[in-house]
C-alpha cells in the first residue's frame, strides 16, 4: 500500500499563475485534509472533506479551491498564486471511526515568485 | 477555540542523554487526545505518542514518554538514551474526542527543533 501520495513533490511558480496539487489515498479513508507549514508555526488547516463530494473551509482557506469527485483523492487548486503561499502543504487522511490513524503525505513544497 | 504552544524553538542533547519537550495547550473540553509528531528532514510526519485526556496514566512507547499534567494543560516529551536518529522537529497536537470533532482535525503547536550532539 502507498498509504497517502502527494505530486507534485516540488513546484515553483510565478505570481499569478495557477496550479492543482493531487492527493491520491488508497486506504478507503473517508476524511482527508489539506495543511499549510510555515517556518515557526505549527500546521494549519486550509481545507478538508469528510466524504466525497463534500468539502469545507479550514483556518486559512483563502486563496484556495478543493474538489473530492473521487473518494481517494483530494485536489488543492490555486487559482493566482501568490508569494504568501509560498509553502510546503501537506495531505492528511482518516478513517471514520478511529480514534488516532491520521496518514500524512510526504509533503509538497511550493514557492511562488 | 483550542490552541496548541511549544516554547522551545530549538533544544540540543548529547547522544544517549535525555531531553524533555514541552507543550501546554488551553481548551475547555474536558476529552481529547494529544500526540506528539515527528517530522525528519525527510517532511514525512510521523506519530511518535499519544494520550487520551480521560487516562490518568502517562502513555509510554520505548524510550519515549509523556508527562500529561491534565490540570496544569501540559503535555511534556521526555526522550530517553537520545540517538542520532532521534534528530527531527518534533510537533505537539491537540484534536478534540466526539461529539465536539465535527471534523477531527489537529490543531498543532508551532515545533521544537532538536538537535542530537555527537
Amino acid at each position: 500500500n502507498a498509504g497517502v501520495t502527494q505530486t507534485p513533490k516540488f513546484r515553483v511558480l510565478k505570481t499569478g499563475q495557477s496550479m492543482t496539487l493531487l492527493c491520491a489515498q488508497d486506504m478507503n479513508h473517508e476524511y482527508m485534509y489539506w495543511y499549510r507549514q510555515d517556518p515557526g508555526m505549527g500546521l494549519r488547516l486550509i481545507h478538508y472533506s469528510v466524504g466525497e463530494g463534500t468539502t469545507a473551509k479550514g483556518e486559512v482557506p483563502d486563496g484556495y479551491n478543493v474538489s473530492r469527485l473521487k473518494k481517494q483523492n483530494f485536489l488543492l487548486g490555486l487559482e493566482s498564486a501568490a508569494p504568501s503561499q509560498t509553502s510546503v502543504y501537506f495531505c492528511a487522511s482518516r478513517r471514520q471511526g478511529m480514534k488516532y490513524g491520521y496518514t500524512f503525505g510526504s509533503g509538497t513544497r511550493l514557492t511562488v515568485v | 477555540a483550542q490552541t496548541v504552544t511549544q516554547s522551545q524553538p530549538e533544544m540540543s542533547v548529547q547522544e544517549a542523554e535525555t531531553v524533555t519537550l514541552s507543550c501546554t495547550y488551553d481548551t475547555s473540553e474536558s476529552d481529547y487526545y494529544l500526540f506528539w509528531y515527528k517530522q525528519p528532514p525527510s517532511r514525512q510526519m510521523i506519530l511518535v505518542i499519544r494520550q487520551e485526556a480521560y487516562k490518568q496514566q502517562n502513555a509510554t512507547e520505548n524510550r519515549f514518554s509523556v508527562n500529561f499534567q491534565k490540570a496544569a494543560k501540559s503535555f511534556s516529551l521526555k526522550i530517553s538514551d537520545s540517538q542520532l536518529g532521534d534528530a527531527a522537529m518534533y510537533f505537539c497536537a491537540y484534536r478534540s474526542a466526539p461529539p465536539g470533532d465535527s471534523n477531527y482535525q489537529l490543531i498543532w503547536g508551532a515545533g521544537t527543533k532538536l538537535i542530537i550532539k555527537p
